[in-house]
Order: C-alpha cells, then structure tokens, then sequence
C-alpha cells in the first residue's frame, strides 16, 4: 500500500533556483524519510526528520513536516545540474516503510 | 550502493521460467528488502526478512519466493507464477529498529520476453 504522495509529480527548473517537493500522507507516524533516486539507480537516503521535529536542515536540504496537516515538504537550494533525480518519501509503519511515488526533478542547465 | 550487491544488473528471461535475483551485504544489517519498481512508480515491498530464516510477504508476494538461510543473502525468484515480472527489482537492508534508514542495492532490472 502507498501512503505518501509526492507534489508535484515533475518538475523542471533552472540551475540555480529552489525546487520545493511537497508529500501528504494518511495516518499517524513516528518519522518520515526522504530518499533520491538517480536514474536506472538505486535509492540514496537524504534525509529523515522525526515527528517531534518541525524542520531539519542537511546542507543545501530542508525539509519541514506538519503533523496537524499529515504533510512534508523537501526544499532544495540553490539547485545544481546533479540534482537531477526522483524524490520519494517514505513513512514507517511497523517494520516497513511505505513509499510514494515520487518527483521527478530536472535541473535545465 | 556500498555494501550491498545485487546481480546481475540485467536479466532477460523467457515466460515460463523461474529466476533469482541475488542480493548479498557485508553491513551486517538485521534486516532484508525485497521491492519491486514500475516505470514511474514508487516501491512496492514484495518479502522482507527481520531475521535469518524468517521472512514475512510484502504487498505483492504473488509470484515470488525468498529464503534466509545466511545473514548476508536474501535472494528472490521471480516464478512463472509472476504475471507481468517485467521491472526494476531493488533490493535494502536496514540495521535496526522500524526507525532505521534503509540502504539500497544498485537494482536488477528483469525483463520476460
């Protein structure tokens, strides 16, 4: 079952502007992670923000989470050709974690 | 990717036929994950494993098969049973608690013909 959506499910900026990538889910949690994913890759953990935690900051990634409105959102900055990816969320749900379908983010150069 | 290895990268098989994925780590992590990717999709768990020689099914089990007998290797075969096992096979572990990050093999991406 996936619980996380990603918004948008693409996007295209320039190099050098934030991209900003929302995820809603739907019950209660203990965290919430972020992952990336390169093309035809494996996925690389980003980061993973507590639900105690309001915003946590991983060099040029913020991501905030609003437990009130079951919503995450990853920001990334002053973004860089390299940032070409898909993003995921993931949230635990007992031993598992349950998966969005992620953003697909291009960088134009 | 480090530490864990999956293989081979690409896997072509014809319909009918059974096949296994391999996925070996050296992280000594507890706990094994068997997801399958679609074209634009998220992951779907298939079989994970907490602990050798005990795995429970995922989502989408169907079609597939796991044992643990080592630690280290958690290997799937996608059977003939498997409609449509055309997809990019990824394979995690994780350390510890349902807290825990999860690190990714690099994938297997099977094809039937």
């Amino acid at each position: 079952s996936q619980q996380g959506e990603e918004d948008p499910q693409a996007l295209s900026i320039q190099e050098g502007e934030n991209a900003t990538m929302n995820c809603s889910y739907k019950t209660s949690i203990n965290n919430l992670q972020w992952y990336r994913q390169n093309s035809g890759r494996g996925l690389v953990h980003l980061i993973l923000i507590r639900s105690n935690e309001r915003e946590k900051h991983s060099g040029r990634l913020r991501v905030t989470l609003d437990t009130s409105k079951k919503s995450s959102s990853l920001l990334i900055t002053a973004s860089r050709a390299a940032d070409t990816a898909s993003y995921f969320c993931a949230t635990d749900s007992n031993y598992q974690l349950i998966w969005g379908a992620g953003t697909k983010l291009i960088i134009k150069p | 990717d480090g530490g864990i290895t999956q293989s081979p990268k690409y896997l072509f098989r014809k319909e009918g036929q059974n096949v296994t994925l391999s996925c070996e780590q050296n992280l000594n992590h507890d706990a094994m994950y068997w997801y399958r990717q679609d074209p634009g999709q998220g992951l779907r768990l298939i079989y994970y494993s907490q602990i050798v020689n005990d795995f429970q099914k995922g989502d989408i089990a169907e079609g597939y098969s796991v044992s643990r007998e080592k630690k280290e290797s958690f290997p799937l075969t996608v059977t003939s049973a498997q409609k449509n096992p055309t997809a990019f096979y990824l394979c995690a572990t994780r350390l510890g608690g349902a807290k825990d990050t999860q690190y990714f093999g690099p994938g297997t991406r099977l094809t039937v013909l």
